[in-house]
């Protein structure tokens, strides 16, 4: 079985300040790392992803994560965020091998300041 | 292309009473999921299908049914509603490329109300 958990439930940040949400997982197996965003009612759209390959992972919006197994972590970074990223961010891992399914963290809500 | 849709986007329903929330993909997607999202947390799989006929339970299928005739349907039923499942239910898809990926793609979401 997998887990994941986001470290911090709510992060408020000033604009144009840098951002961490973290995320670390347990599983077993090999896995599939995601962040996902979430707008006010809307749903989910996928902000990255980790595969395979390079353990730096870039996505929309400006948004990077890295991959360190050792740690089992996926946190998300943003050197310098604006109004707009004012969301919730839910990390998820997939099991690479078991029907794609999913499980999310419990979600970090950023709220960026002005 | 659409993506997922999802009908209706709210609805109230007494206790006892009993609706199907439609989800539909017109991205050719294999797999398809349904969560629920309570106040404050994650998402929870009910119930999810690896393709047209078939469907296994999630972490949360108690009170709830699906069924996948189609690739692009997968509608979830609620029997005997209760206040307990008061939340926002959302639909996904996800598809295997040449290498597997299993990203997500969402509906907009229902906000259920059982009063």
């Amino acid at each position: 079985a997998q887990s994941v958990t986001q470290l911090d439930s709510q992060v408020p940040v000033f604009e144009e300040a840098p951002v961490e949400l973290r995320c670390n997982y347990s599983s077993s197996v090999s896995v599939y790392l995601f962040w996902y965003v979430q707008y006010p009612n809307q749903g989910l759209q996928l902000l990255l992803k980790y595969l395979s390959g390079s353990t730096l992972v870039k996505g929309i919006n400006g948004f990077e994560a890295e991959f360190n197994k050792s740690q089992t972590s996926f946190h998300l970074r943003k050197p310098s965020v604006h109004i707009s990223d004012t969301a919730e961010y839910f990390c998820a891992v997939s099991d690479r091998g078991n029907a794609g399914k999913s499980t999310f963290g419990d979600g970090t809500t950023l709220t960026v300041k002005p | 292309n659409a993506g997922v849709t999802q009908t209706p986007k709210f609805r109230i329903l007494k206790i006892g009473q009993s609706m199907t929330l439609q989800c539909t993909q017109d991205m050719n997607h294999n797999y398809m999921y349904w969560y629920r999202q309570d106040p404050g947390m994650g998402l929870k799989l009910i119930y999810y299908s690896v393709g047209a006929g078939i469907t296994d339970k999630g972490e949360v299928p108690n009170g709830y049914n699906v069924s996948r005739s189609t690739t692009e349907d997968f509608p979830l039923r609620l029997e005997l509603a209760a206040p307990s499942q008061t939340s926002v239910y959302f639909c996904a898809s996800s598809y295997r490329p040449t290498g597997p990926s299993y990203e997500q793609y969402f509906g907009p979401g229902t906000r259920l109300t059982v009063t």
